[in-house]
């Protein structure tokens, strides 16, 4: 049972280019959230998605990014024109309302995208 | 406003000496707490879901207990592998984000 699965793993790009980041949901999960973590700090919630649907993005900023869940493929996290301050690593986490191994709602984190930001 | 803090911020073990970590919770109507542990580098990993007070789950050296305001995570008998951060979080409803403390970094000594 695969588990979340993101990539790429390490991201580098430059000033005023634009990041993608993906992340695929564990099996049967259609609950989708993205985090950012700086150094030293802890994980900020961005955006919570499900299938076709934003439920709650209060925690991205309301320009350059954007997130989706699409119905076929991947969540995908887009930043456009990135900046210094983008640089961090980005989390993908997934989650079923139904009861599973750690009960309904728990979610399971990927590995993370690590974006630089030259 | 729902907030979730932890202590200590970062807590040196020897091995062996066993302690606990405390997540202090103000969200109305708790759904969920979860605990996880993170590696340098690596996405979080979860360790348990507690659903009500006084609540408790085991998973080797770790017990996670939960009141109505707290949640601690009593470690014993730590080992150097236990070293991480351990993250606590909170979840209002099925349709809320889940609000995550800062962490605790624990370092256990040989």
């Amino acid at each position: 049972n695969a588990g979340v699965m993101q990539n790429p793993r390490h991201l580098v790009r430059r000033r005023g280019q634009e990041a993608r980041l993906r992340c695929s949901p564990m099996k049967g999960h259609s609950h989708v959230y993205w985090y950012r973590q700086l150094p030293e700090e802890g994980l900020k919630f961005m955006v919570y998605l499900q299938k076709e649907n934003i439920i709650d993005e209060s925690g991205m900023p309301k320009e350059r990014f954007s997130a989706e869940f699409p119905k076929e493929g991947p969540s995908i996290l887009r930043i456009q024109q990135v900046v210094r301050g983008d640089s961090a690593a980005y989390f993908c986490a997934s989650s079923s309302p139904n009861p599973g191994q750690g009960g309904p709602d728990t979610q399971y984190f990927g590995p993370g995208t690590r974006l630089t930001v030259l | 406003e729902d907030q979730v803090t932890q202590s200590p911020e970062a807590l040196r073990l020897q091995e062996g000496e066993s302690s606990s970590l405390n997540c202090s919770y103000t969200v109305s109507g708790l759904r969920g707490l979860f605990w996880y542990r993170q590696d340098p580098g690596k996405g979080p990993e979860f360790l348990f879901t507690l659903y009500s007070a006084g609540e408790e789950k085991e998973k080797e050296r770790l017990k996670a207990t939960l009141t109505k305001k707290e949640s601690f995570l009593h470690i014993t008998a730590p080992k150097p592998e236990d070293s991480a951060t351990y993250l606590c979080a909170a979840q209002k409803t099925s349709y809320d984000k889940v609000i995550f403390g800062p962490g605790t970094s624990l370092s256990v000594i040989p």
